[in-house]
């Protein structure tokens, strides 16, 4: 099946410092989708991304779907981003198959 | 919407009890989906419906887990009987059948003592 690799498996910033997530994936996919679990276990939804560029705020993810990959910046960290968090991807356009995660803590 | 919404948010029981954990998806959506998660093993989907059949249950452990899907707005996974290992977060999502885009539910987190 297909492998959803996420680096780095943790991170740790100071508030305001920037960051990039990566997510390489080792199949084509029809659906890929950037989440953030927060110290409260809530599963949010940050991006719907298979391919391109979106910004949401502070936040900006890219997919390039043709390189198998898929970044997620965060700028100007804030303690509130701490959590991790996961790309999922879906190889058949059903089933959403789960990275390893990134576990982010940011520091005031 | 309300998103999605699962019950009950928290349960403990005891090792060879029934354990019935319940989802409703957001209405109009045509896909539902169960996931676990553990520390040793991330988040796994157990198994997927579309229009309340099931369509892929190859993540489901073991025969001890059974999950329906009866009408559109209602979900059961059941454990019977449950064993300490079963000790997880279980999570329901649904999506729509035009867009790909999943939603979570809060989750449920099971303790069997």
């Amino acid at each position: 099946g297909i492998q959803v690799e996420q680096s780095p498996p943790d991170l740790i910033l100071q508030e305001g410092a920037n960051s990039t997530l990566r997510c390489n994936f080792s199949d084509s996919v029809n659906n890929l989708q950037w989440f953030h679990q927060n110290p409260w276990g809530q599963l949010i939804n940050l991006f719907y991304i298979p391919s391109g560029t979106k910004q949401n705020g502070r936040l900006s993810a890219t997919t390039v779907a043709t390189e198998r990959y898929s970044l997620l910046y965060i700028s100007s960290s804030q303690t509130t981003d701490s959590g991790v968090y996961f790309c999922a991807v879906a190889p058949y356009g059903d089933k959403l198959i789960f990275g390893t995660g990134t576990r982010l803590q940011v520091f005031p | 919407d309300a998103g999605v919404i699962q019950s009950p948010r928290h349960e403990v029981t005891e090792m060879g009890q029934e354990v019935t954990l319940r989802c409703k998806p957001i209405s109009g959506h045509d896909y539902l989906f169960w996931y676990r998660q553990t520390m040793m093993r991330g988040l796994e989907l157990l198994i997927y419906f579309n229009n309340n059949v099931p369509i892929d249950d190859s993540g489901m452990p073991e025969d001890r887990f059974s999950a329906k899907m009866p009408n559109a707005s209602f979900s059961t996974l059941k454990i019977q009987p449950s064993e300490p290992r079963d000790s997880a977060v279980y999570f329901c999502a649904s999506r729509g059948n035009r867009g790909w885009e999943a939603f979570f539910g809060q989750g449920t987190r099971l303790t069997v003592v």
